[in-house]
């Protein structure tokens, strides 16, 4: 069972570059999540998919954009890399019901140069 | 907006020692999770605490909240090595289902 899939899992972009991370779940989860990590700030969430068909702002959403593509997929997009989005990223997916809890991909990480 | 603060930010403690780590949160919420993450790796989850007064425990570690307070501890109980990793509290907001993560507290256990 693989879980929550990231491609890709490292990443260097020139500064204005575009950019599509994906990432896959196959646990049937209905929410979706995009988060970034950087040091000393924990992670801040991007974008989210509380279901399929629908997409909202998180903490940090400048720069990026999102689709829920269908139930299992959901993808960030840069689409002009900036140096201030370097940062390693992790998709994450729950049931929506329940205790909810998120499992996480193992991480992009992204260099902007 | 949520603020979720966990501390300390850093804990270095020996072998043997017991120590608490603590996760405040600004807004009412029932639900809050512990993770472990250990470098360059992704995150575990370790608890999912349901209502006020929830306790988990699992070998070394426990878990409880307090949503009255909106607090949350992880007790550390005769500290190994192999409990060093960075540890994150995250509350569940409900609606819209969005989770909004602490700073983490980085744990060092020496010998």
């Amino acid at each position: 069972n693989a879980g929550v899939t990231q491609t890709p899992k490292f990443q260097v972009l020139k500064t204005g570059q575009s950019m599509t991370l994906q990432c896959a779940q196959d646990m049937n989860h209905n929410s979706m999540y995009w988060y970034r990590q950087d040091p000393g700030m924990g992670l801040r969430l991007i974008y989210y998919s509380a279901s399929e068909g629908t997409t909202d702002k998180g903490e940090v959403p400048n720069g990026y954009n999102v689709s829920r593509l269908n139930k299992r997929e959901f993808s960030l997009r840069l689409e002009s890399a900036a140096p201030s989005q370097t940062s390693v990223y992790f998709c994450a997916s729950s049931t929506g019901t329940g205790a909810r809890t998120p499992f996480f991909g193992q991480g992009t990480r992204l260099t902007v140069v | 907006e949520l603020k979720v603060e966990q501390n300390p930010l850093f804990l270095s403690m020996q072998e043997g020692k017991n120590y608490t780590i603590y996760c405040n949160y600004s807004t009412t919420s029932d639900r809050l999770y512990w993770y472990r993450q250990d470098p360059g790796k992704s995150l575990e989850s370790l608890f999912v605490l349901l209502s006020n007064g929830a306790v988990k425990q699992e070998g070394r570690l426990m878990a409880s909240l307090d949503t009255k307070a909106r607090l949350s501890t992880l007790h550390i109980t005769a500290a190994v090595h192999d409990l060093s990793a960075t540890y994150f509290c995250a509350v569940d907001m409900g609606a819209g289902n969005q989770f909004y993560f602490g700073t983490g507290t980085s744990l060092t256990v020496i010998p």
